[in-house]
C-alpha cells in the first residue's frame, strides 16, 4: 500500500535554531500534502495545506514566516521551523493524497523538542 | 466554521465488551474517513464511507454513515487489548478538500 515517509522521527533542537522535517510519499504522486499539529492527547490540527508548485496555504493563526513550506516535487513537502523556542515543541505530521485519488496517507510523524 | 466533533472522549471497557463512538458534522460531507492511532504512533487509515446510510465491517469493527451524511458512528465487538488507541473521524472541508479531524475517542481496554 502506499506509505509516506518522515524523517526525522525525533529531533531535538537548541532555542533559536531551525529544524528541517521531510514528508515524502514513496510510491505514489502526490500534488498535495499536509502538515498537522498534534499536542498530547489531542486531536490533530492542521496548519497548512502544501501544493506542488505553489505557496502552501496557511491556517489561521499559524505563522508563515515561523513555519516554512517547500513542496518542490510530486513526492516531496518539507517544514522548516525557524527560530524555534520551547513552546514549538510538538509531534508533527504529514499526510499526503495521492494524485488520482480520495485517500489520505500519514508519515509517523516527527517529535520536535526545542531546548 | 464546519467542525466535527466526536463523542466520547474517553472509553475504558474491559475486555470483551463492546465499544462505540460517534461524529457528528456540523456540514454534510462528501466522505467520512476513520483513522486508529495507537500510543506514540501516527495516524492509521482504516475506512471511508462515501454512501447516504452506508454500513461497512471489517471483522470486528462496523462503520456505519449517516442518512443525512452528517454523522458515522465506529462499533467495536468483544474489544481486545490490541484495539487500544485513539480512533478518529474525519471529513472533507467544504473548500479545498483538506480534513477537518473530530476530537478523537481514547480507548483503553482492561486485560
Amino acid at each position: 500500500g502506499a506509505v509516506v515517509s518522515q524523517h526525522p522521527s525525533r529531533v531535538i533542537c537548541k532555542s533559536g535554531t531551525s529544524v528541517k522535517i521531510e514528508c515524502r510519499s514513496l510510491d505514489f504522486q502526490a500534488t498535495t500534502m499536509f502538515w498537522y499539529r498534534q499536542f498530547p492527547k489531542q486531536s490533530l490540527m492542521l496548519m497548512a495545506t502544501s501544493n506542488e508548485g505553489s505557496k502552501a496555504t496557511y491556517e489561521q493563526g499559524v505563522e508563515k514566516d515561523k513555519f516554512l513550506i517547500n513542496h518542490a516535487s510530486l513526492t516531496l513537502s518539507t517544514l522548516t521551523v525557524t527560530s524555534a523556542h520551547p513552546e514549538d515543541s510538538s509531534f508533527y505530521i504529514c499526510s499526503a493524497r495521492e494524485l488520482f485519488g480520495n485517500t489520505i496517507y500519514f508519515g509517523e510523524g516527527s517529535w520536535l523538542t526545542v531546548v | 466554521g464546519q467542525q466535527v466533533m466526536q463523542i466520547p472522549q474517553y472509553q475504558h471497557v474491559q475486555e470483551g465488551e463492546d465499544f462505540t463512538t460517534y461524529c457528528n458534522s456540523s456540514t454534510t460531507l462528501s466522505n467520512i474517513q476513520w483513522y486508529k492511532q495507537r500510543p506514540g504512533g501516527h495516524p492509521v487509515f482504516l475506512i471511508q464511507l462515501v454512501k447516504s446510510g452506508e454500513v461497512k465491517k471489517q471483522k470486528r469493527l462496523t462503520f456505519q454513515f449517516g442518512e443525512a451524511k452528517k454523522n458515522s458512528s465506529l462499533h467495536i465487538t468483544a474489544t481486545q487489548t490490541t484495539d487500544v488507541g485513539t480512533y478518529f473521524c474525519a471529513g472533507p472541508h467544504n473548500q479545498g478538500g483538506k480534513l477537518i479531524f473530530g476530537q478523537g475517542t481514547e480507548l483503553s481496554v482492561k486485560p
